[in-house]
């Protein structure tokens, strides 16, 4: 059974970059495309982007001047950073993974997610 | 950008049927996922394709996808089923779109 467990700092500062980590458990990230998806308080469910394990990668064009998605095969662990937060970055940040292995991987659904964790931007 | 609509709520009594639409346009033409989650936890995928049910999740669960609207339907309503569902696509401009999200509620 795979298992994706979000970790880094649950408070970061306006201006400053949100980093988070994902380590995958049960399986290994190749072959597949993995997610970071979040999520405000209250609110829908927002695609951040995506990273092929060979490093390839994709960003929601909202979010791509400030973002970037790295991958650590050796270690099984993907990474999200987002630079120059403000208040409106405060959300729960889910790692996923797309069901489908594969070049065209990231057209199919996520069939694994972290639990999730709360990333608040204040001073 | 792709844009889907989902209704904010809907009220169903225990035992009924339970109808959430996904609107998009010609969303008949994309592959629609739909996902639940309860407060506190992630989401789980209850539907793929369309109409596909992943292992585990009840035949109460079902879906269908034509012209511009995809509806999950959840038949027999258990109190269990209380939730937000969210559907999902992939468009080629857009990449990964989530519909508003329906919140379910059981009388």
């Amino acid at each position: 059974q795979v298992q994706l467990q979000e970790s880094g700092p649950g408070l970061v500062k306006p201006s400053e970059t949100l980093s988070l980590t994902c380590t995958v458990s049960g399986g290994s990230i190749s072959s597949y495309y993995w997610s970071w998806i979040r999520q405000p308080p209250g609110k829908g469910l927002e695609w951040i982007g995506y990273i092929y394990y060979s490093g390839s990668t994709n960003y929601n064009p909202s979010l791509k001047s400030r973002v970037t998605i790295s991958v650590d095969t050796s270690k099984n662990q993907f990474s999200l950073k987002l630079s120059s937060v403000t208040a409106a970055d405060t959300a729960v940040y889910y790692c996923a993974r797309y069901a489908a292995g594969g070049r065209d991987g990231y057209k199919s659904p996520v069939d694994y997610w972290g639990q999730g964790t709360l990333v608040t931007v204040s001073s | 950008s792709y844009v889907l609509t989902q209704p904010p709520s809907v009220s169903v009594a225990p035992g009924k049927t339970a109808r959430i639409t996904c609107g998009g346009n010609n969303i008949g033409s994309k592959s629609v996922h739909w996902y639940q989650q309860k407060p506190g936890q992630a989401p789980v995928l209850v539907i793929y394709y369309d109409s596909d049910r992943p292992s585990g999740i009840p035949e109460r669960f079902s879906g269908s996808n034509s012209g511009n609207t995809a509806t999950l339907t959840i038949s027999r309503v258990e109190a269990g089923d209380e939730a937000d569902y969210y559907c999902q696509v992939w468009d080629s401009s857009s990449d990964h779109v989530f519909g508003t999200g329906t919140k379910v509620t059981v009388l």
